[in-house]
């Protein structure tokens, strides 16, 4: 069955680089119409999506955020890590990865998600 | 940008119908996913493509999408059913991704 599990430090200082890891199982990134994206969500508000990279490595970023993310997968360890620079204080959240089955042209749902990774950022 | 607009809160007695809406401009042109997400949890996709039901979500829960809205419709609702429910669509000259803000859904 598929899996998504994301890793990554629970605190991290203002200005510093955040490093993420989804380790997923299930498929493989290298079949045709998937992808694994990045989403995040601050304590008791919406979710936000960052970035998501598809088997043909693709890679769209969040509009708001693109200058401050870099996606990257390595499929033969199953795989995506999201990295984020200049962390601030607002971007303490849970931050979770899916997986996209494209459906459309491009997009699709999220059909699978991991359990999140908390992140705060001190200062 | 393109913008989703939801109710902060929908509340219904059990057994009734609830419908989540999700607001945006001709949003008819775009597919909509919707998902529910309780408490400390992660979201489930619970409606895609519109109108489409993952795998073993229940016949309650279905969607629809016209104009400027796009609506969830929980029927027979159930206590379990309390929940936060997001709209979701993909707008490549937006987001690109793009979430509502999330409509708390109360069960009386």
């Amino acid at each position: 069955q598929v899996t998504l599990r994301e890793s990554g430090p629970a605190l991290v200082k203002a200005t510093q680089t955040l490093t993420l890891t989804c380790t997923f199982s299930g498929f493989s990134l290298t079949t045709s119409g998937l992808s694994v994206s990045w989403i995040r969500q601050p304590p008791g508000k919406a979710l936000e999506w960052l970035a998501r990279i598809d088997w043909e490595d693709d890679k769209y970023y969040s509009t708001s955020l693109e200058t401050r993310l870099t996606i990257s997968k390595d499929t033969s360890k199953n795989q995506v890590v999201l990295m984020m620079t200049n962390m601030d204080s607002t971007d303490t959240a849970t931050y979770f990865c899916a997986r996209t089955r494209f459906t459309r042209l491009l997009e699709g749902p999220f059909d699978f998600w991991g359990q999140g990774t908390k992140v705060a950022v001190s200062s | 940008s393109y913008v989703l607009t939801q109710p902060p809160s929908v509340s219904v007695a059990p057994g009734q119908t609830a419908r989540i809406t999700c607001g945006a401009n001709d949003i008819r042109s775009k597919s909509v996913h919707w998902y529910q997400q309780k408490p400390g949890q992660a979201p489930v996709l619970v409606v895609y493509d519109d109108t489409d039901r993952p795998s073993g979500i229940p016949e309650r829960f279905s969607g629809s999408n016209s104009g400027d809205t796009a609506t969830l419709s929980i029927s027979r609702v159930e206590a379990g059913d309390e929940a936060d429910y997001f709209c979701q669509v993909w707008d490549i000259n937006g987001g690109p991704v793009i979430f509502g803000g999330g409509t708390k859904l109360t069960v009386l």
